[in-house]
């Protein structure tokens, strides 16, 4: 099966400016999830869709990020303004979803590294 | 507060030594556990994952991982490393199905000829 879709796949910016991230889950995976990877930590959590209802964006940051997954498939990240701790790699992933264990499963896209310069 | 700590930020083993790479976890009830590699500039792959059952997990690439309750522990295990071996290691955490991974801070492997 395809993995998870992920562009741009580098993209380096200007503080203040604006930045979309675009992801393309895997065929049927209800859930989707997007990961900010700063240099030398592990991924944190920003927003996590099932099918186009958000179920949890408490770790994001609003006044400046925003998300969409308008028809439950594709998911758009978007910045605006960027700053210079914006700076990491923006991590998609995807699941099933749903409570049974055989539907338990994470793939991650190759992920989009961010440069506010 | 749920929480993954990795102890150990930087691991380095000769060629062919054995490895043990430390995860400790703090939620409520057993959670899904979950070990990842991440090679530089690479996505994330999965090793192997643990819901229930057998609490000694094989997984790819020759690892594998124990669970142990009482200590609240999901190490994971190689016999011999490989050169090929050396990355980010993350440990990563979810209460159940449907909810997000919770990931550590990882744990850098360098693998010494």
């Amino acid at each position: 099966e395809a993995g998870v879709a992920q562009s741009p796949r580098y993209k380096i910016i200007e503080k203040r400016q604006s930045v979309a991230f675009w992801c393309n889950p895997i065929s049927g995976h209800a859930t989707l999830y997007w990961y900010q990877q700063i240099l030398g930590q592990g991924p944190k959590l920003l927003i996590q869709f099932q099918n186009n209802g958000v179920v949890d964006d408490s770790q994001l940051p609003k006044d400046r990020f925003s998300a969409e997954r308008l028809k439950g498939v594709d998911s758009t990240l978007k910045i605006q303004p960027a700053k210079l701790e914006d700076s990491a790699v923006y991590l998609c992933a995807s699941s099933l979803g749903g409570q049974a264990q055989s539907r338990v499963g994470y793939t991650f896209g190759s992920g989009t590294r961010l440069t506010v310069v | 507060a749920q929480s993954v700590t990795q102890p150990d930020i930087h691991i380095t083993v000769s060629e062919g030594a054995s490895l043990e790479l430390r995860c400790n976890y703090s939620y409520g009830a057993t959670p899904y556990l979950f070990w990842y590699v991440q090679s530089p500039g690479q996505g994330l792959q999965l090793l192997l994952k643990y819901f229930s059952g057998d609490t000694l997990v094989q997984g790819i690439k020759g690892f594998e991982a124990e669970f142990k309750r009482s200590q609240s522990s999901f190490n994971l295990r190689k016999p011999s490393v490989h050169w090929s071996d050396a990355a980010e290691y993350f440990c990563a955490v979810s209460k159940n199905s449907g909810y997000a991974l919770n990931f550590g801070k990882g744990t850098s492997l360098l693998v010494t000829p």
